[in-house]
Order: C-alpha cells, then structure tokens, then sequence
C-alpha cells in the first residue's frame, strides 16, 4: 500500500526558507504514470495546490507561488522536496505531500490527489 | 481567489440525499475529483473522472457533471459523512495548473 509521509521544520522565521521532504514508500516514485504534488491548507482555509513534479524532474507550479517555489526530486532514495522562500506569516499552513494523477476519457480529462501524507503544520513566526 | 466555486455549507437529514456542487468554467473542459476532510485528518478522494470511485469508499458516493457545474451526490447521507468536501480540476489557462473550490462543510442532521 502506497504511504507519504512530510518531514522538516515545524517552525520557520519570517523571510527565511522553508523545506519539507515527502518519502514515498510501498511504491516507486519512478512510476511513469504519476506526478507527485505538494498541497498546502492554512489553519481553518481551504486547500492550495503548490505544485508538482514527475520523477524526471519536470516540474509545474502555481503561478502565485512560482517565484518562491522549488520542488526537486531523488529518485535514489524515493523522495521529493518543497522549498519555499522569503516566507511570511502567511505561509502558515499544513502541508501536505500526495501522488498527482490523471487520465483523460472520450469525452474529457480529470486529474486527482490519492494517496495524501498525513499533512505537517510549517508555523512562520519569529 | 478560487476559479472553482462551492457553497460554503451544506446540510442534510440522516439518510436523505444531498448534492454539493462545484462551479467553474474550467469544468466545461475537465471533470472535477472529489475529496472528504474529516477534522485534523488528510483529505480523502472519494470520486475522480466522470464518475470513479477509488477502491474503499461506499457506493453511495456518486459524480457528475453539467455544463461548468460538477456534483457530488451522497444518497442516502451517514453521520460519518459529515465533514468537508473539496473538489479539483485544472484551471481555465490551458497550462495545467490545479485548481481546488473552497470547500463546502457537510452537516448531517
């Protein structure tokens, strides 16, 4: 059974970087058929999607982080990271790490988060 | 700002049927996925596609679309339903980028 879980600071200062790191386990990240997404949920807000990346390293990311955002992958040890830049208060969230995919039928195409980690509260204060 | 719209919250009888809805122009071009987020916990997916339901979740979870509006259906609503419900698609750009609606909180009466 395919699992994810986040790792990394708690607790990031104002301006400075956050880095969190997603393994992957009861899988391979190499898989061909998916990318693997960061998604973030401020306390008491909704869901954000950050961005995702393929094991080869291409990489998509939403346009109003894109400047702060960068996800990486290591394949060798089934394993992909976040770092965001010049945090502020407002980056406070949960984040969570999940595999992306997506199919298209006849008629349309769909995409889709499952599984999902257990999600990690990053608090930005000093 | 979301591109995806859901009503803020939703309630229903114990048993009776229930539709939460996700509006957005992206849907004229993609299906929405579904998510379930109990509290303190991970979301969920609960439907994907036109109409797919991923291995585990009850068959009285049901999707479908119409126009920019996709919906989920719970017939015959549960007490462990009650949660938030958040669905996905890509946006309107044509670059692939993920959309999520703002989640509609579920209540079961």
């Amino acid at each position: 059974q395919l699992q994810l879980q986040e790792s990394g600071p708690g607790l990031v200062k104002p301006s400075e970087t956050l880095s969190l790191t997603c393994t992957v386990s009861g899988g391979s990240i190499s898989s061909s058929s998916y990318y693997w997404g960061w998604i973030r949920q401020p306390p008491g807000k909704g869901l954000e999607w950050i961005g995702s990346i393929y094991y080869s390293g291409s990489t998509y990311y939403n346009p109003s982080l894109k400047s702060r955002v960068t996800i990486s992958v290591d394949t060798s040890k089934n394993q992909f990271s976040l770092k965001l830049s010049s945090v502020t208060a407002a980056d406070t969230a949960v984040y969570y790490c999940a595999r992306h995919g997506g199919d298209c039928s006849s008629t349309s195409c769909y995409n889709w988060f499952d599984p999902w980690g257990q999600g990690t509260l990053v608090t930005v204060s000093s | 700002s979301s591109e995806l719209t859901q009503d803020p919250a939703v309630s229903v009888a114990l048993g009776q049927t229930v539709r939460i809805t996700c509006q957005g122009d992206s849907l004229r071009s993609y299906y929405a996925s579904w998510y379930q987020q109990k509290p303190g916990q991970a979301p969920v997916l609960v439907i994907y596609g036109k109409n797919n339901r991923p291995s585990g979740i009850p068959d009285r979870f049901s999707g479908s679309s119409s126009g920019n509006t996709a919906s989920l259906t719970i017939t015959g609503a549960q007490a462990e339903d009650e949660a938030d419900y958040y669905c996905n698609s890509r946006d309107s750009s044509g670059n692939l980028h993920v959309v999520f609606g703002g989640g509609t909180k579920l209540t079961v009466l």
